[in-house]
């Protein structure tokens, strides 16, 4: 456990609008993710980040966007919520093991 | 790039029965391997994970999984299932120092009494 947190947990959007859903961990790790997960197509990278300020994309980073200001938190952003971005978002940790622990996730809707 | 393929989408098995879940990858070095469970509604939980040594690894939970470089492989297994077996079952590969992980699609267990 590397006491992720996200938030929120459950949001519904509408199409055009900006969200932002934050990622917190504890345990002080340089690497952090954004990870969506959609049926058939299992969890697909984002963004990543490897310190503060220190970002790069993922396989799937078109319309997002994120920063990372302190360690301990990483955000993410839908500039302008697309349908085709209802999905579930984990945010990942890497341990010194070389693990990555996930969030509980959230859940986005875009209508 | 790296990959991993999950063939079966769904499997079904009885309680107390054996039960294997298959998992191939593509990767030019040594991989970093992993298995994961989602339980519904959850997040992931990390199984087990291969880095090197010893083919066979244990996890948590009386999972196994042996890596077979000849084949590309890393299944896992489990001698005897348990009603709370039942989830999606996500395996993934790593790069050296595990960087970036790339997920298969997964594969979701049922277990009928």
């Amino acid at each position: 456990d590397a006491g992720i947190t996200q938030s929120p947990r459950h949001k519904v959007t509408e199409t055009g609008t900006p969200v932002t859903l934050r990622c917190h961990q504890t345990e002080n790790h340089r690497y952090m993710y954004w990870y969506r997960q959609d049926p058939g197509h299992g969890l697909r990278l984002i963004h990543y980040s490897y310190g503060v300020k220190d970002t790069d994309k993922g396989e799937v980073s078109d319309g997002y966007s994120v920063s990372r200001s302190k360690t301990e938190d990483f955000l993410l952003t839908l500039e302008s919520a697309t349908s085709s971005q209802t999905s579930v978002y984990f945010c990942a940790t890497l341990a010194p093991s070389d693990e990555q622990y996930f969030g509980p996730g959230t859940r986005l809707t875009v209508t | 790039a790296q990959s991993v393929t999950q063939p079966d989408i769904h499997i079904t098995v009885s309680e107390g029965a054996s039960l294997e879940l298959r998992c191939n990858y593509s990767y030019g070095a040594t991989p970093y391997l992993f298995w994961y469970v989602q339980s519904p509604g959850q997040g992931l939980q990390l199984l087990l994970k291969y880095f090197s040594g010893d083919t066979l690894v244990q996890g948590i939970k009386g999972f196994e999984a042996e890596f077979k470089r000849s084949q590309s492989s890393f299944n896992l297994r489990k001698p005897s299932v348990h009603w709370s077996d039942a989830a999606e079952y996500f395996c993934a590969v790593g790069n050296f120092g595990n960087e970036k992980l790339t997920f298969g699609t997964g594969t979701r267990l049922t277990i009928i009494p």
